[in-house]
């Protein structure tokens, strides 16, 4: 079936560096989202982003983080500068439409900040 | 808010029990109920999704009914096989743009 690739799939770095989390969703999709699972806990949602905009954003969405999808290639998130509380899972998502629920998320992007 | 609780955490099953993993939601409106399955090192993926119709959703042999009327979405299998042991989600979406928000999971383990 259709498929979502995240890049990299691990990733580790110091507290204050910039991390950009990579995402190649699937080809006919125009929405995207970014969830976070802190290990042990529930996936919340982050953003969905469509049209070069941002749709929705949660409260997790901190000021630090930012996403973009230059010209149809990955969708982005950038955390800048990183936190030790941003260690998690990332899982990115994308769906054709709206209403129908089928989102298609990637195997998730482990972060770790130290 | 909008919420999904998923009261189990764990749940281990002899192969060939039935299974009911449980779901209850709050929301303003009337949202859109998922199952997501995800299996061990792969992505989320759909499972079942609630009808505005009343209607059962099946797949793979696991089905949910909404109820309204006790806000549920509760997952029923009639006979667990082992190939089911997997993290499973209730979700909730209720907004324009499918956002989808996720209860805690519950893991479950189907022994032989």
């Amino acid at each position: 079936g259709p498929k979502v690739l995240q890049i990299p799939s691990h990733q580790i770095i110091d507290m204050g560096q910039m991390v950009t989390l990579n995402c190649d969703p699937v080809s006919n999709h125009l929405y995207f989202y970014w969830y976070k699972q802190i290990l042990g806990q529930q996936m919340e949602f982050l953003v969905n982003f469509y049209n070069g905009k941002v749709m929705e954003k949660s409260k997790l969405f901190k000021d630090q983080f930012s996403v973009e999808r230059p010209d149809g290639s990955y969708f982005t998130l950038k955390i800048q500068p990183t936190a030790l509380e941003d260690s998690a899972v990332y899982f990115c998502a994308s769906s054709f439409g709206t209403g129908t629920g089928q989102l298609y998320f990637g195997e998730g992007s482990k972060l770790t900040v130290l | 808010g909008d919420s999904v609780t998923q009261t189990e955490g764990l749940v281990t099953l002899t192969e060939g029990l039935p299974v009911m993993l449980n779901c209850t939601y709050q929301s303003t409106y009337s949202p859109f109920l998922f199952w997501y399955v995800q299996h061990l090192n792969e992505a989320p993926k759909l499972l079942l999704k609630s009808f505005t119709d009343n209607k059962r959703p099946e797949h793979q042999g696991f089905h949910a009914t909404l109820h309204k009327s006790s806000s549920s979405f509760h997952l029923q299998k009639s006979s667990a096989q082992l190939s089911d042991s997997a993290l499973y989600y209730c979700a909730l979406s209720e907004s324009n743009y499918n956002v989808l928000y996720f209860g805690s999971g519950t893991k479950l383990t189907v022994e032989p």
